[in-house]
């Protein structure tokens, strides 16, 4: 059975705080890793595709580290404003498989 | 990139009826996915569905409860059938592209 573990479950900062969550996936065989944001009522929205150990991808103010020897990523937040609140999914795309496995998600909650 | 149209985006149901959720990609595609988020719960693959096969069904559902159509490589539906309270869930249909494409989801509460 493949696991995708993500933490904190949930997470509420203050406007300006920086913050970070992990998301841990089965680290034999890796083909690779997604990052998606969800708002309630909308798609969620792709992040991140991140493939290669070592890797690191950025927007804006949000950026995204991989280790795939250890098997985790972790997803960082520069400065969190109230438009962030969402639940942050990693997804782990298996190297035999079509379809990705998600995590529970880590839900945000920023107050201005 | 793709566009997927998904309805209802949410409904009230009674116990013991069906719903049918339908997805509209705006291209064609070979796969599409049906997945369902319980609540505290990750997002779970039901099932995937292939134009001109039967849908892939994954470990703990049946296509008695969810039976799906794809009746062409740009249309699909999910039907939850015979619902009860466990059934209220957020179910999202999706494509890879490679990358995964979503519906806006549709938020079921079986009463």
């Amino acid at each position: 059975i493949l696991n995708v573990e993500q933490s904190p479950q949930s997470l509420h900062v203050q406007e300006g705080d920086s913050t970070n969550f992990t998301c841990s996936f089965p680290s034999s065989n890796f083909y690779a890793l997604h990052w998606y944001r969800w708002e309630t009522a909308k798609s969620p929205e792709a992040l991140f595709v991140m493939t290669l150990n070592g890797d690191e991808k950025k927007k804006g103010r949000i950026s995204a580290t991989l280790n795939t020897k250890e098997g985790y990523s972790y997803l960082y937040i520069k400065g969190s404003q109230p438009e962030d609140s969402a639940t942050y999914l990693c997804a782990y795309y298996p190297p035999a498989g079509t379809a990705l496995i998600f995590g529970k998600g880590t839900t945000l909650s920023v107050s201005s | 990139s793709a566009v997927i149209s998904q309805k209802p985006s949410r409904d009230i149901c009674q116990r013991g009826t069906s719903l049918t959720i339908q997805c509209q990609v705006d291209s064609q595609v070979t796969m599409m996915f049906w997945y369902r988020q319980q609540p505290g719960q990750s997002l779970t693959l039901i099932a995937t569905a292939n134009q001109g096969s039967e849908a892939t069904y994954e470990s703990g559902f049946v296509i008695d409860k969810f039976p799906i159509s794809r009746p062409n490589l740009t249309f699909s539906t999910l039907t939850v059938s015979n619902m009860s309270p466990e059934d209220s869930s957020i179910y999202l249909c999706s494509v890879a592209d490679p990358e995964a494409f979503f519906g806006q989801g549709t938020r079921l509460t079986v009463v």
